[in-house]
C-alpha cells in the first residue's frame, strides 16, 4: 500500500513568494491533517479535513496559510506570501478508522 | 481547550538504563480522550508507537509501555532497558470528541541513548 506522499521534499522560496505544497493521503482514509514541525513549537496544527470538510483552519495561521482538499486523494497547502519565519518542515498526515495517523516524509521549506 | 504536556528534552540516558517520559493531558470530554505515542527515528517519518483508548488499560510496543490513567490525567511512556536504537523524538498526543476529533500533540521529547 502506498503511504502518504508529499511533494516537493525541499522548497526554497524568496520572501513574499507564493508556494504550494502537495499531499496525497493513503487511499481510503477520510481525515487529513497539515502540521508545521519546528524544534521549539513541536507539531502545530495548520488544517484538518474530515471527509473533505474543513474542520480546522489553523487559527493564528489562517491569514497566510490556506489548505484545500480538492478531492479525497489530493490536498494542497498554500502559503502566501511567505516569510522567513515560515521556514520549517511541513507534514501531511491521513488518518484511518482506528484513529491512527500516517505521516508523509514532509516538505522542508526554507524562506530567504 | 484540550492540551498535552510532556517532558522537555533533550533526555539523555545510557544503554540498558530505564526510561520514563512524562505526559499529562487536559481534556473536557467524559468518554474520551484517546491517547497515543508517536515516534520519529532519525531519517524516518513520524509513526505510531502505541495507543490506548480505554482508561486503565496499558499499551505496549517495542518494549515501551504506557498506561492510561484518568485519575492523574497521565500517559507516561516507560521502558525498562533502553537501547541505542531507541534514540528518537517521542510525541504524546490525544484525540477527543469535544474538539472535532483533531489530534493534539505535545511538543516532543528528544531522547539520546548513549552506547
Amino acid at each position: 500500500d502506498a503511504g502518504v506522499t508529499q511533494t516537493p521534499r525541499h522548497e526554497v522560496a524568496e520572501k513574499g513568494q507564493t508556494i504550494i505544497l502537495k499531499c496525497e493521503p493513503v487511499s481510503g482514509h477520510n481525515d487529513l491533517f497539515w502540521y508545521r514541525q519546528t524544534k521549539i513549537q513541536g507539531l502545530e496544527l495548520l488544517s484538518y479535513f474530515r471527509s473533505k470538510s474543513l474542520m480546522e483552519d489553523g487559527g493564528a495561521f489562517k491569514d497566510r496559510f490556506k489548505a484545500e482538499m480538492l478531492n479525497s486523494s489530493f490536498s494542497t497547502l498554500k502559503i502566501q506570501p511567505t516569510e522567513p519565519k515560515d521556514s520549517a518542515v511541513y507534514l501531511c498526515a491521513s488518518r484511518d478508522s482506528a484513529e491512527t495517523l500516517y505521516f508523509g516524509s514532509g516538505t522542508r521549506l526554507t524562506v530567504l | 481547550g484540550d492540551s498535552v504536556t510532556q517532558t522537555e528534552g533533550p533526555v539523555t540516558v545510557s544503554e540498558s538504563e530505564s526510561l520514563i517520559i512524562n505526559c499529562t493531558y487536559s481534556a473536557t470530554s467524559i468518554a474520551y480522550p484517546n491517547l497515543f505515542w508517536y515516534v520519529r527515528y532519525p531519517g524516518e517519518g513520524l509513526q505510531l508507537l502505541l495507543k490506548v483508548i480505554t482508561a486503565g488499560q496499558k499499551g505496549s510496543s517495542r518494549g515501551f509501555e504506557a498506561t492510561y490513567n484518568k485519575e492523574t490525567t497521565s500517559f507516561h511512556l516507560q521502558k525498562a532497558s533502553v537501547q541505542e536504537s531507541d534514540s528518537a523524538v517521542y510525541y504524546c498526543a490525544l484525540v477527543s470528541d469535544t474538539n472535532a476529533y483533531k489530534v493534539i500533540f505535545g511538543k516532543g521529547t528528544h531522547l539520546h541513548v548513549l552506547p
